[in-house]
């Protein structure tokens, strides 16, 4: 079966610093990835995917980056991070085409003083 | 293009009680309609989803939902919730060739 591993659980990181979040996963091979951010009181937002090794895609503009180094890796980056950047980060991978849905890491909180 | 609107923010019940959760999408093709479930400080969860096929789907937990494509809605029902369902629900859509959309979710408050 699928398993989904973040790390950092909890960071909490000073403003202008630096950010790399992990994600990894298990019993799957070339997964569409993807990271989601939930800022207090408000509901998932994507910020990038991946379909494959090198490939991203984001989907909002901001100080935050993506890399697929491996095929089964995805890591979340910042070179400074701003007070925004609070939050619950999700890694998510989708499953077969056939099922269509996505299965969600257990997440990373974050906080940014 | 797709969207989805989850009505309620919260939606507070009594314990024992039925609950419904309003989901409601529009989209000009086929859609795959999902429910997940994120209890406090942890990942997103499967409860049900709808691909095709029968319009009352069974979920995880005791939930059920049902398709229906007339009024593109697919609410989520429970005949009688326990405390151990407080949590946030998300309601998502996707279509084919195109991302999974999200509700904003609605937070289930179960009180005693």
């Amino acid at each position: 079966s699928q398993t989904i591993h973040q790390w950092p659980a909890t960071l909490v990181q000073p403003v202008g610093s630096p950010l790399s979040l992990e994600c990894t996963v298990e019993g799957t091979s070339n997964p569409n990835l993807y990271w989601y951010r939930q800022a207090a009181g408000r509901g998932l937002q994507l910020l990038f995917y991946s379909v494959g090794i090198g490939q991203i895609s984001s989907e909002v503009p901001q100080n935050l980056s993506a890399s697929r180094p491996q095929d089964r890796q995805f890591i979340l980056s910042s070179k400074k991070l701003l007070l925004s950047d609070s939050g619950f980060y999700l890694c998510a991978l989708e499953g077969t085409r056939k099922s269509n849905e996505q299965f969600f890491g257990p997440g990373t909180r974050l906080t940014v003083l | 293009a797709q969207s989805v609107t989850q009505l309620d923010s919260q939606v507070p019940v009594f314990e024992e009680a039925p609950v419904e959760l309003r989901c409601n999408y529009s989209s000009s093709v086929s859609v795959y309609l999902f429910w997940y479930v994120q209890y406090p400080n942890q990942g997103l969860q499967l409860l049900l989803k709808y691909l095709s096929g029968s319009t009352l789907v069974k979920g995880i937990n005791g939930f059920e939902a049902e398709f229906n494509k007339s009024q593109t809605s697919f609410h989520l029902r429970k005949p009688s919730v326990h405390i151990s369902d407080t949590a946030e629900y998300f309601c998502a859509v996707k279509a084919r060739n195109y991302q999974l959309i999200w509700g904003a979710g609605t937070k289930l408050i179960i009180k005693p």
